[in-house]
């Protein structure tokens, strides 16, 4: 199957800085991503789409401002948790799109706002 | 609004038996995907077996195979041999082919594979 990584895995950041987190297809190329938030012991939430050239197309209820999205490349979403909270502690997933339709899962970032 | 039910919280099955993890949608579209994708403790999401709906032959991949029923709206996954490490949560997931290919999750299944 396709490869998507992320990083970091971990991080662990002071409340009111800013936390980037790459996600890239290893493999293939991606001109759609998705971006995740998943809370303890429940199903993945989609936060946003990340379309490569354009700009990333928001969840109701998720703050443009607060996550960044930038698709600059085929291969590369970022995310930018912006002015981090401990609210924003959570686990963020990404995942590419394939040609058929198929999503592949990075491993997962873990982010602590303290 | 499609919706995506895993209606068994946790399952359990002995190593080397077969268990059999339902789900249901529903949905007014006829052409579709459905996955599921498994999550161990790592949290790692794995795509175990996809399905397109215009196919009547069901998915297999090794020791996975799914039972699809299309009129039904079921899509129930079976693993055979069971091993210690089909340990995880299971999520059954739906994309609609005309919505920009956004996956629909279910709420999941536990897993848990003793000796």
């Amino acid at each position: 199957g396709a490869v998507v990584s992320q990083h970091p895995s971990r991080v662990i950041c002071k409340s009111g800085t800013s936390v980037k987190i790459e996600c890239r297809s290893l493999d293939f190329q991606a001109t759609t991503m998705f971006w995740y938030r998943q809370f303890p012991k429940q199903s993945l939430m989609l936060m946003a789409t990340s379309n490569e050239g354009s700009k990333a197309t928001y969840e109701q209820g998720v703050e443009k401002d607060k996550f960044l999205i930038n698709h600059a490349s085929l291969t590369l979403s970022t995310l930018t948790v912006t002015s981090a909270h401990p609210e924003d502690s959570s686990f963020y997933i990404c995942s590419a799109l394939t040609h058929r339709d198929t999503q592949y899962f990075g491993p997962g970032t873990r982010l602590t706002v303290l | 609004a499609q919706t995506v039910t895993q209606s068994q919280p946790e399952m359990s099955v002995q190593e080397a038996e077969t268990v059999t993890l339902s789900c249901t949608y529903d949905t007014s579209e006829s052409d579709y995907y459905l996955f599921w994708y498994k999550q161990p403790p790592s949290r790692q999401m794995i795509l175990v077996i996809r399905q397109e709906a215009y196919k009547q032959q069901n998915a297999t991949e090794n020791r996975f195979s799914v039972n699809f029923q299309k009129a039904a709206k079921s899509f129930s996954l079976k693993i055979s041999d069971s091993q210690l490490g089909d340990a995880a949560m299971y999520f059954c997931a739906y994309i609609n082919t005309g919505t920009a290919s956004k996956l629909t999750f279910g709420t999941g299944t536990r897993l848990q594979v003793t000796l």
